[in-house]
């Protein structure tokens, strides 16, 4: 069975600190990983997924198999930046499923 | 990426009713995804509809509570039926981009009194 966890439901940071939101999974094949971002009043919408390796908005994530974590990752947080974030892993093979976690809050105090 | 509605955006009703969600797709997709989200859970899949052939229920749905039909490959509807206060959600449906990443609609906020 494959498992996504974001240990932190709600995580608040000063603009110009430094964020990391966890993200941990399982899975017995090999994943696709994605973060997807959902700000006020908007739909959930992808934000960055592993197997690009790009930064979009100044958020990175990379993919650690050793500790199975895909922590997303902002050197420096805007206000903007405050909204829902869900880390998501895609089965490979033939029938695709999407399990996506539970969704840490973001809230960048001014 | 693929622009995706869907109607209605919300509705209240009354438990043992039911209700049809539209989802309409800009672009000619295989497969369509319907998502459950729960108030303060995440997205759970409730099924895939594939154009032509019977939906794929996820553990734990079944086709008499959720039936879903899919009559094109650009539309797709999703039924709660017999609803109760528990199938008060969010409703989502999604598609698959070329990445495997998933394209989402705007969601049906529904609450059963």
């Amino acid at each position: 069975a494959q498992r996504v966890t974001q240990p932190e439901k709600l995580l608040s940071v000063f603009k110009g600190a430094p964020v990391e939101l966890k993200c941990n999974y399982s899975y017995s094949g090999s994943p696709e990983l994605f973060w997807y971002v959902q700000y006020s009043r908007q739909r959930l919408q992808l934000l960055l997924r592993h197997i690009s390796r790009e930064s979009i908005k100044g958020f990175t994530a990379d993919l650690n198999k050793g500790e199975t974590s895909f922590h997303l990752k902002k050197p420096f947080a805007q206000e903007e930046d405050s909204a829902m974030y869900y880390c998501a892993l895609a089965s490979s093979g033939g029938y695709q499923k999407v399990t996506f976690g539970i969704g840490t809050k973001l809230q960048v105090i001014p | 990426s693929a622009v995706i509605s869907q109607k209605p955006s919300r509705d209240i009703c009354q438990r043992g009713t039911s209700l049809t969600i539209q989802c309409q797709v800009d672009s000619q997709v295989t497969m369509m995804f319907w998502y459950r989200q729960q108030p303060g859970q995440s997205l759970t899949l409730i099924a895939t509809a594939n154009q032509g052939s019977e939906a794929t229920y996820e553990s734990g749905f079944v086709i008499d509570k959720f039936p879903i039909s899919r009559p094109n490959l650009t539309f797709s509807t999703l039924t709660v039926s017999n609803m109760s206060p528990e199938d008060s959600s969010i409703y989502l449906c999604s598609v698959e981009g070329q990445s495997d990443e998933q394209y989402f609609g705007p969601g049906t906020r529904l609450t059963v009194t």
